[in-house]
């Protein structure tokens, strides 16, 4: 069965420091890679997609995320956080498959960024 | 260009009732999808729609229904309403299936 196990829950880190959120997942077919970042009580905002080409993806507000297809992972970084990038980090895949209409995101448990001063 | 509409933003319902809530998608987008959120499910895919026809469906109960409008508009049903059934219902609107716009949600509480 496909899954997307985010591997910190909570990663607490100070201000201007870097910081790396970790996601793995599991497929036997190929996939999209997101990162969404939710803020309290707000829907999901799009950080960046892996869908295909140069696995190192940039994104919004300075993230970036590297897709390792050997590893099955794609780990978010930020090599200096604010105070205003805490929030919950969400991890998903799309499945591509050739049939039918399999149009779904699976989404890991999320890992709460806590940027301190 | 205007982002996903969700309506309500929040609803207080009690048990055994039903509830609709809306979701209207950025213009040009066909395809509507619906999940709901709980602090320990995580996010979950309810149903997907495509030009009013539902293409795929979560592992949810049959309370849980949708349709969708010629127009693109989805609405969410959900009847006899649990406790359980308190969540943040996330709508997300793509026109090609490598992009996915999420609307603020409506957060339904079931007293």
């Amino acid at each position: 069965a496909q899954s997307v196990t985010q591997l910190d829950s909570q990663v607490p880190v100070f201000e201007e420091a870097p910081v790396e959120l970790r996601c793995n997942y599991s497929s036997s077919v190929s996939v999209y890679l997101f990162w969404y970042v939710q803020y309290p009580n707000q829907g999901l905002q799009l950080l960046l997609k892996y869908l295909s080409g140069s696995t190192l993806v940039k994104g919004i507000n300075g993230f970036e995320a590297e897709f390792n297809k050997s590893q099955t992972s794609f780990h978010l970084r930020k090599p200096s956080v604010n105070i205003s990038d805490t929030a919950e980090y969400l991890c998903a895949v799309r499945l591509l498959l050739f049939s039918g209409g399999y149009n779904k995101l699976i989404f890991g448990a999320g890992t709460r960024l806590a940027v301190h001063p | 260009k205007a982002g996903v509409t969700q309506t309500p933003r929040y609803l207080i319902k009690t048990r055994g009732q039903q509830v609709t809530l809306s979701c209207s998608p950025i213009s040009g987008h066909r395809s509507v999808s619906w999940y709901q959120q709980t602090p320990g499910q995580g996010l979950q895919f309810l149903f997907e729609y495509f030009s009013e026809t539902q293409r795929n469906k979560g592992n949810f109960p049959g309370r849980f229904s949708g349709r969708q409008f010629s127009n693109s508009r989805s609405e969410m049903n959900v009847s006899t309403l649990e406790l359980g059934d308190s969540a943040l219902y996330l709508c997300a609107s793509s026109w090609n299936r490598d992009g996915y716009t999420f609307g603020s949600g409506t957060r339904l509480t079931v007293v």
